[in-house]
């Protein structure tokens, strides 16, 4: 079975680093671009990022460029979400996706999410 | 990058068929026949029902359906179903090599 699995809900103080993880299964880990997707409390989806593991070419939203850092070990087939600084804006749900084959970002298997709460 | 745009909700009847739109620019929408379709119940992560414009993942019904015409693309869900109920945002890739998504449109079956 072709999976995504998110790391465990996060409760951070501002100004804490974060990095949460996404790792998959079931298929080629290097083989499919995988996203970054962030959904505040009764807000839409937003795009953060998105990067390859099979060279690790990482592409970020301008909202996002510099706020975070996106990567990946194919090795152990997991990507990563990383704060260096967290606020309490960046409290939300993190969705990490994987691009169908042969797609350009249409995504097909979703990671169950991860809630990060920043309060002091 | 603006987000597309896309109406806040949309209602139909049981049975009936509805169209949500998605409007973006030449840089996007039109630019590109690479427009995505999600689904999102309440509590639940995202789910693709279009991908490519109009190609429809394996296990997604036949009634959805996805088209594009100049810089708006639709998604037309025929013989609507109290579980078609849900949030639906569209995505497309766009000139900066990165996809960008529409706001959302809640679905009410009445």
């Amino acid at each position: 079975e072709v999976q995504l699995v998110q790391s465990g809900a996060e409760v951070k103080k501002p100004g804490e680093s974060l990095k949460i993880s996404c790792k998959g299964s079931g298929y080629i880990f290097s083989s499919h671009w995988i996203g970054w997707v962030r959904q505040m409390s009764g807000k839409g989806l937003e795009w953060m990022g998105i990067i390859y593991p099979g060279d690790s070419d990482t592409r970020y939203s301008p909202s996002f460029q510099g706020q975070v850092t996106i990567s990946a070990d194919k090795s152990i087939s997991t990507a990563y979400l990383q704060w260096s600084s967290l606020k309490a804006s960046d409290t939300a749900m993190y969705y990490c996706a994987r691009a169908a084959p042969g797609s350009y970002f249409g995504m097909d298997v979703w990671g169950q999410g991860t809630t990060v709460t920043v309060s002091s | 990058q603006s987000a597309l745009t896309q109406p806040a909700s949309v209602s139909g009847s049981p049975g009936q068929s509805i169209t949500i739109s998605c409007t973006g620019t030449s840089s996007d929408v039109g630019g590109y026949n690479y427009v995505s379709w999600y689904q999102q119940h309440p509590g639940k992560a995202p789910q693709l029902m279009i991908y490519d414009v109009s190609k429809r993942p394996t296990g997604v019904s036949n009634r959805f359906s996805g088209s594009k015409s100049g810089n708006t693309a639709s998604l037309t869900i025929s013989g609507l179903q109290a579980a078609d109920e849900a949030d639906y945002y569209c995505s497309s890739y766009t000139s900066t090599s990165i996809p960008v998504f529409g706001g959302g449109t809640k679905l009410t079956v009445l």
